[in-house]
Formats: structure tokens, C-alpha cells, sequence
């Protein structure tokens, strides 16, 4: 079954614990992106990865870091936690982007920073 | 001003009856449009894809695009109770290899 893996579901942790979220997708997806999800926000982008070892910055880097060293995972990195990351994120896999290119999503990871 | 942009809501429809749901992006250069749905709590799902002018119907699920007005819209016929979700339009951009996500709307079905 084609999926994209996201763990843990939920998440409480502590002000400066470092942390990360996996995700994996079994698509042979060269794309992977990661968004975070507020009340009014919608979706905004984190971080992207066009392929192994290439990644960027979408709208909201800042406090976050990723990695992209094999093509199935792409993981997201909370160095240092802040309550303001408090926030519902997803991951997400496609094909390289072109007309009809379809964002698969994770089941979402619900991270509480107190 | 956002990239995309979509009314909040609620939009309250009667069940039976035709939904409309509207998306306006600001850059020109845009080359796909999708439609999600998002039930709450729940990973986005995509409904439809357009990138060409005019209407793309799939099921009860129509799609219309009008790039010289900068605007697509999604039209739901015989809305069912179980069409009460959030909808996100998205656009994406192949020179810049991203999707941008509207903020959603979100509709509800009354029976």
C-alpha cells in the first residue's frame, strides 16, 4: 500500500528537549515536504527536499532542520523546542511538481511543546 | 497579500443542494490547482486537479478554472452530510518546485 509514515502521532514534550519526527514514504517520491498547520493558517511549508541530499526553506524554517540522506525519509528536527512550535505537522511526498502532481500526506503529528 | 486565498467560512449548505467554494492566487506564473479535503484532525486528500481553463467534472465534484481572472472554484452537487469537511485549494509553481496551501474553508452540510 502506497503511504507516507509519520511518527509519533502525538507528542508532549518540554521547552528545549530536542526532538525529531520521522517520515517515510515506500513511493520512491523524489519530493518530500514537511508543513505545519495552525487555526486560520492553513498549511505553511517548513522545509522541503527535491532529492537525496537537496533540501531547502519554505515559509517557516526558522527553529527547524532536516535531513534527506536516503530518498525514502526525511525527517524533522526540533533542536530546541519552543511553545510557539506547538502545532499539528504534516509530511508530504509527490513526484517532481508538473501538472498533475498529487501531494500524498502523513497522518499528521500533533506536537504539544509546554 | 497571501499567495492563495479562500474564505474562511463556515459555509453552511443544506444537504441536497450545490456547494460553491472559491480560490483566487496571485501569481501568474501558476501552473496546477488542487483541491483537498481535510476532515478534522485528519491528513489532507485530494479531490481534483485543473490546470486548464474552464470546467473539470469528476462525480458531484466539479472544478473551474479562470486563469485570466486568477480564480478556481469548486462546486459540489447534492452536498451530503458527509461533504462537511475543510477545503484547501493549492497551487503549484514548477519553477519554484512547490505547492502553495490556501488557509482553507470550512463547510458545513445541514441535513
Amino acid at each position: 500500500e502506497a503511504q507516507v509514515t509519520q511518527n509519533p502521532r502525538y507528542l508532549i514534550t518540554v521547552t528545549g528537549k530536542k526532538l525529531t519526527v520521522t517520515c517515510s514514504q515506500n513511493m520512491n517520491h523524489e519530493y518530500m515536504s514537511w508543513y505545519r498547520q495552525d487555526p486560520g493558517l492553513g498549511l505553511r511549508q517548513i522545509y522541503y527536499s527535491m532529492n537525496v541530499e537537496v533540501t531547502d526553506k519554505g515559509d517557516v524554517p526558522e527553529g527547524y532542520k532536516v535531513s534527506r540522506k536516503e530518498k525514502r525519509n526525511f525527517p524533522l528536527i526540533l533542536e530546541s523546542p519552543s511553545p510557539n512550535q506547538t502545532s499539528l505537522y504534516f509530511c508530504a511526498s509527490s513526484p517532481p511538481v508538473g501538472p498533475n502532481t498529487e501531494a500524498f500526506f502523513g497522518q499528521g503529528t500533533r506536537l504539544t511543546v509546554v | 497579500q497571501k499567495e492563495v486565498e479562500q474564505n474562511s467560512g463556515p459555509l453552511s449548505v443544506p444537504e441536497g443542494a450545490i456547494a460553491s467554494l472559491n480560490c483566487t492566487y496571485s501569481d501568474r506564473g501558476s501552473q496546477s490547482f488542487f483541491w483537498y479535503r481535510q476532515y478534522s484532525g485528519k491528513s489532507p486528500e485530494l479531490i481534483m486537479f485543473i490546470y486548464s481553463n474552464g470546467d473539470k467534472e469528476d462525480g458531484r465534484f466539479t472544478a473551474q478554472l479562470n486563469k485570466a481572472s486568477q480564480y478556481v472554484s469548486l462546486l459540489i452537487r447534492d452536498s451530503q452530510p458527509s461533504d462537511s469537511a475543510t477545503y484547501l485549494c493549492a497551487v503549484s509553481y514548477s519553477s519554484a518546485s512547490k505547492i502553495i496551501f490556501g488557509s482553507g474553508t470550512r463547510l458545513s452540510i445541514r441535513p
